[in-house]
This record gives C-alpha cells, structure tokens and sequence, in this order.
C-alpha cells in the first residue's frame, strides 16, 4: 500500500490552523497512525487508530478519516510544533508503508 | 518508564555486517513485538521488519530479505537487527520500536533513540 501527504510543505502562522493529508492508495480502515519528527530525534506516535490521541499528546491534534483519506489537524499551532509528521498505515502487510512526510514550519 | 534504549553509533566499510542492540525496559518484553525502521540522511522512513518478543517469529521487508536477521534475548529484554552485506547506501539512522500490541498491525507506541550506521570505505 503506498501512502501519499500533502502537502509537502506547509507554513502556519502561530495560532492557526493546520490541515495536513495523508492518501492511502487502497483501504486501510481506521488502521492510520501520525507520529511527530523533530529534528535530531526519534519519531513520536501522535496518533493511532486514525483519531485516537496516544498519551500525553495535547487536545490541539486530531486524527479523522477512514478508508484511504485521513487527516491530521493541528488547531492552533505552535512554536513547539515545528516538525516533520509521517503517516503510516498497518493495516496491510507486509510492508508497513510510510508516507513521505509533511514539513511544518512557522510562517 | 517504558523505553528502548540502542547501542551506539557504528562505522563500517561497504561488505561488512553491522548489529544493533536495543534494550527494552519497563515492560513485559514478551507481550510486544518490536519493529525496525531505518531513515537515510534527510529522507523519510523505512520500514525494515519485524521479531516477535513472544515466540520469536521474524518477518523482514522483501528488499532486505536474505541480508538481514532480526531476533530477540528474552533473558536480557534485548532485540537485536544484524545487516550484512554493507554499501553505501546502507548509511542511515536506524531504529527501534515497540508494536503496542503482539503483532505488526498495532502502531508504534515507543522508540528508540536510533542508532547512526556509517558506511564509507
């Protein structure tokens, strides 16, 4: 299964809202999770299940979406926020499939 | 607290092996699997396989299948993933990472720090 995000990059001003998309190229179900990349350091699981948040991970992420469309909303960004995120599907293996990742920067 | 924690950075000549350790702790080991995701430098991430903290089955990513072993010390709580067979496009971080559950269909909740594999000749 191949996992496609857009954009490649994305620039939010600090407070506003950021959409970011991830395509799987068949369904996975509700099998999507999100993780969170900072520069230097390992992944983080942000989200499982296409919308539940893993512990510790504050309100302002949500997951949504089913199928092959997902999301991952950041309601208002932060400076903290600043990363790369990866969508990665097991629904279907092998392979586990990443996608390509989305950068965020602040605008 | 959970966590994984790798052995560290490694130089190796193109052809050689390369075995990395990541020690789990503050878990039943046994009760999760652990998964293997290599990056290269400014590139995105890799899914390389999977071991079994339970009964030790492996499965490994077709692209490396007859160059890689993967497997699992239940007595130190330790995975371990051997590449052989080194080039150069080998170099990459590469990490570990606990399935939140038995099995590769369940997320990785836990990850290792990563380890840096060099390969220059």
């Amino acid at each position: 299964i191949v996992m496609t995000q857009s954009p490649a990059t994305l620039s939010v001003s600090p407070g506003e809202m950021a959409t970011l998309s991830c395509r799987a190229s068949q369904s996975v179900s509700s099998d999507l999770a999100w993780y969170q990349q900072k520069p230097g350091q390992a992944p983080r699981l942000l989200i499982y299940g296409s919308s539940t948040r893993a512990t510790g991970i504050p309100a302002r992420f949500s997951g949504s979406g089913s199928g092959t469309e997902f999301t991952l909303t950041i309601a208002s960004l932060q400076s903290e926020d600043v990363a790369v995120y990866y969508c990665q599907q097991y629904n279907n293996w092998p392979p586990l499939t990443f996608g390509g990742g989305t950068k965020v920067e602040i605008k | 607290q959970i966590q994984l924690v790798q052995s560290g950075a490694e130089v190796k000549k193109p052809g050689a092996s390369v075995k990395v350790a990541c020690k789990a702790s503050g878990y039943t080991f046994n009760r999760y699997s652990i998964g293997w995701v290599r990056q290269a430098p400014g590139q995105g991430l890799e899914w390389m396989g999977w071991v079994s903290g339970f009964n030790r089955n492996t499965y490994s990513a077709q692209k490396f299948q007859g160059r890689v072993t993967m497997t699992t010390d239940t007595s130190t709580t330790t995975a371990y993933m051997e590449l052989r067979g080194l080039r150069s496009d080998d170099t990459a971080v590469y990490f570990c990472a606990r399935h939140s559950g038995t099995s590769p269909i369940h997320a990785f909740d836990i990850w290792g720090q990563g380890t840096l594999v060099t390969v220059s000749s």
